[in-house]
């Protein structure tokens, strides 16, 4: 499977543990986005890098929102001390960098109890 | 601020009919970009159809057109001789400079699509 992936499909933690999403991207694409969907809603655009280099982070949620890209191949989404409303489909994406869409994998859905 | 609004919560169709759904955007930005996705039960987003500000002619990809209406500020989908597949939530998504991958998409709320027998 060629496609953007990522592991776990589904989280359940309880409130105050740290959770760390992985995504591996479609290989030749240099960059990646991370978001956030909750219920009802569009998907809200969190952070993304450009090979291992972040270059929009100001709207990660919070500071216990943290992000990396070590190698510029997968990527990491940590949540620290996880909150009943970080409830949400953590969706990542990966794009050319010079394409026009970027492609998504299936999420994973983060339920905080 | 840029923003995008999907007015239909929810649209109901018959296989085989054509179905419109709307969308129009907002942005202060002349060049900007256009995206559909679609979203089925299992939560990965399908990239469908792109349109930029400056093409001509409307985006068409198999059975996905857009019909886009600039002085509207309208980027409508539609969709021809629905399936039963095609059931689940559009997205609208707008991005402000199409020849730059790494800005970031703002998508609306989605229509939810049910295609009946």
């Amino acid at each position: 499977d060629t496609g953007v992936s990522q592991n776990p499909r589904h989280k359940i933690t309880k409130r105050g543990q740290n959770v760390t999403f992985r995504c591996d991207p479609i290989s030749e694409h240099n960059r990646l986005y991370w978001y956030r969907q909750t219920l009802g809603q569009g998907p809200e655009f969190l952070t993304y890098f450009q090979n291992e280099a972040q270059l929009e982070k100001s709207r990660l949620l919070s500071d216990r929102f943290s992000a990396e890209r070590p190698k510029g191949s997968f990527s990491t989404l940590e949540i620290q001390r996880t909150e009943q409303g970080d409830s949400a489909m953590y969706l990542c994406a990966s794009s050319l960098l010079a394409g026009r869409g970027a492609f998504f994998g299936q999420g994973t859905r983060l339920t905080v109890v | 601020a840029q923003k995008i609004t999907q007015t239909q919560p929810g649209m109901f169709v018959q296989e085989k009919e054509a179905v419109t759904l709307d969308c129009t955007y907002d942005t202060s930005d002349p060049s900007y970009g256009l995206f559909w996705y679609k979203q089925p039960s299992s939560g990965e987003m399908i990239f469908l159809i792109y349109q930029g500000s400056y093409d001509q002619q409307n985006a068409t990809e198999g059975r996905y057109s857009l019909n886009f209406q600039k002085a509207r500020k309208s980027a409508n989908l539609v969709i021809s001789a629905s399936q039963l597949g095609d059931s689940a939530m559009y997205f609208c998504a707008m991005r402000e400079t199409p020849n730059q991958a790494g800005t970031a998409l703002i998508f609306g709320k989605g229509t939810t699509l049910s295609v009946s027998s």
